[in-house]
């Protein structure tokens, strides 16, 4: 079975610091997909990401970059230069086939507290 | 464009009666989702479409538990008799396609049903 694994449940780091959410996932398929949430406090579920399993290049976007490694079978998540906004709840999640089709295996999600 | 709609966004209900929570996926959407969020368990996938068709519902915890699409535009989610132990963020997400891993989904604002 497909799994994706969290380790970290809390962070919680002042503001202007950098912060990396780690993720580490499981699976037996050759091609995959790996995405990440956000859950700010108001409760709604953001895409940020979608990674290919054959697509090894360091994504960037502003100060959100994301690392995928498949060799260690890791898709971190690092913020740069943290403010209040960041301050949420992250989820990596991987693309599992389900039936005949595919759906989302989430980890447990990592709750950042960013603190002015 | 108007992204996945659900309704009620909060809902207070007594043990043992029926709850029908709402779905609208984004137009253009041929894959629908339906997932429950708790504290101990995290973010389930209970059921989810495609083409108005249901391909996997072996999340559904009990017959107590029901998921219909009568069309592409429109899902509902059924508990009857509902149970304390049903009080949960119920999410629903849509996708291009539940065919392909690739396919984002994107979710709605969630509703908090909590029974009393």
């Amino acid at each position: 079975a497909q799994k994706v694994t969290q380790a970290q449940t809390e962070i919680s780091v002042v503001e202007k610091e950098d912060v990396t959410l780690d993720c580490v996932y499981e699976t037996r398929d050759t091609t995959y997909y790996l995405f990440w949430y956000k859950q700010p406090p108001s409760g709604e579920l953001v895409f940020l990401i979608r990674r290919n399993s054959f697509d090894e290049q360091n994504e960037i976007s502003g100060r959100y970059s994301w690392n995928f490694q498949k060799s260690t079978s890791s898709f971190n998540f690092t913020i740069t230069a943290s403010q209040v906004v960041d301050s949420a709840v992250y989820f990596c999640a991987l693309s599992e086939a389900k039936n005949s089709g595919y759906a989302l295996n989430f980890g447990k999600g990592t709750s950042l507290l960013v603190t002015p | 464009d108007a992204g996945v709609i659900q309704s009620p966004r909060h809902e207070v209900t007594e043990m043992g009666q029926e709850v029908t929570l709402r779905c609208k996926p984004i137009s253009g959407h041929n894959s629908l989702f339906w997932y429950r969020q708790t504290m101990m368990r995290g973010l389930e996938l209970l059921i989810y479409f495609n083409n108005n068709v249901p391909i996997d519902d072996s999340g559904m915890p009990e017959d107590r538990f029901s998921a219909k699409m009568p069309n592409a535009s429109f899902s509902t989610l059924k508990i009857q008799p509902s149970e304390p132990r049903d009080s949960a963020v119920y999410f629903c997400a849509s996708s291009k396609n539940t065919g392909l891993p690739k396919e984002t989904q994107y979710f709605g604002p969630g509703t908090r049903l909590l029974v009393l």
